[in-house]
């Protein structure tokens, strides 16, 4: 089966950086998508990368390491409206398979 | 129009009851998702349609019953739920396995 882990929850500050870690095992890879839900609403997408290195896409950047089976999502100069869950999801083949998501509580 | 609609928004059902949840994309897109979210859960995608037809079914119960009639429009339909199938429903399409657009969801409660 798929296993994808990310942390469960994190806190920042306001103008703070969070850096949310995801790693993963999978039978298959075509890629890994990261994911923003707020609460009570539908998932929107905010990055994908399938080669290594870092996807940079204003204040959000994307990690990959393929070997390692790691990637991490950046967030900087963190906003209140930032507060969301964070999936983490994988590419494989035809379906994508999601980690449990991580919940970003930004303060003030 | 927006991309991925599904309606209802909301729904409230007895374990004797029989409805269906209802999915259009309007992007062209050639593969529809259903993934249940729970409280504190992963994402669990239930079933995937490629073309129409069905190629994946996570080993989810008969009570549910997906159908796909064409590349726009995907159902679920629900017979006889147990209260712990109280979830929200997402359904997502993609072109081909590319990045998955969602709905907002429809949120069942079984009583």
């Amino acid at each position: 089966g798929q296993n994808i882990d990310q942390p469960t929850e994190m806190t920042a500050t306001e103008g703070a950086i969070v850096q949310i870690n995801c790693t993963y095992q999978t039978s298959g890879f075509n890629g890994l998508f990261w994911y923003q839900q707020h609460a009570g609403e539908a998932p929107t997408f905010l990055s994908y990368n399938v080669l290594d290195g870092l996807e940079e896409k204003g204040r959000f950047s994307s990690f990959l390491s393929r070997s390692k089976g790691y990637s991490y999502l950046l967030l900087k100069e963190l906003q209140m409206k930032d507060s969301a869950s964070y999936l983490c999801a994988v590419d494989d083949d035809y379906k994508l398979s999601f980690g449990a998501g991580t919940t970003v509580t930004v303060r003030a | 129009e927006t991309g991925v609609t599904q309606t209802p928004r909301h729904l409230v059902m007895g374990m004797t009851n029989k409805k269906s949840l209802k999915c259009e994309q309007h992007l062209g897109h050639n593969a529809m998702y259903w993934y249940k979210q729970s409280a504190k859960k992963p994402l669990e995608l239930m079933f995937v349609y490629s073309l129409e037809e069905r190629v994946e079914n996570n080993s989810v119960p008969s009570r549910f019953s997906p159908e796909c009639p064409n590349s726009s429009h995907l159902f679920l339909h629900l017979h006889t739920l147990q209260p712990e199938d109280s979830a929200l429903y997402l359904c997502a399409s993609s072109q081909d396995a590319g990045e998955a657009f969602f709905g907002q969801g429809t949120r069942l409660t079984v009583v």
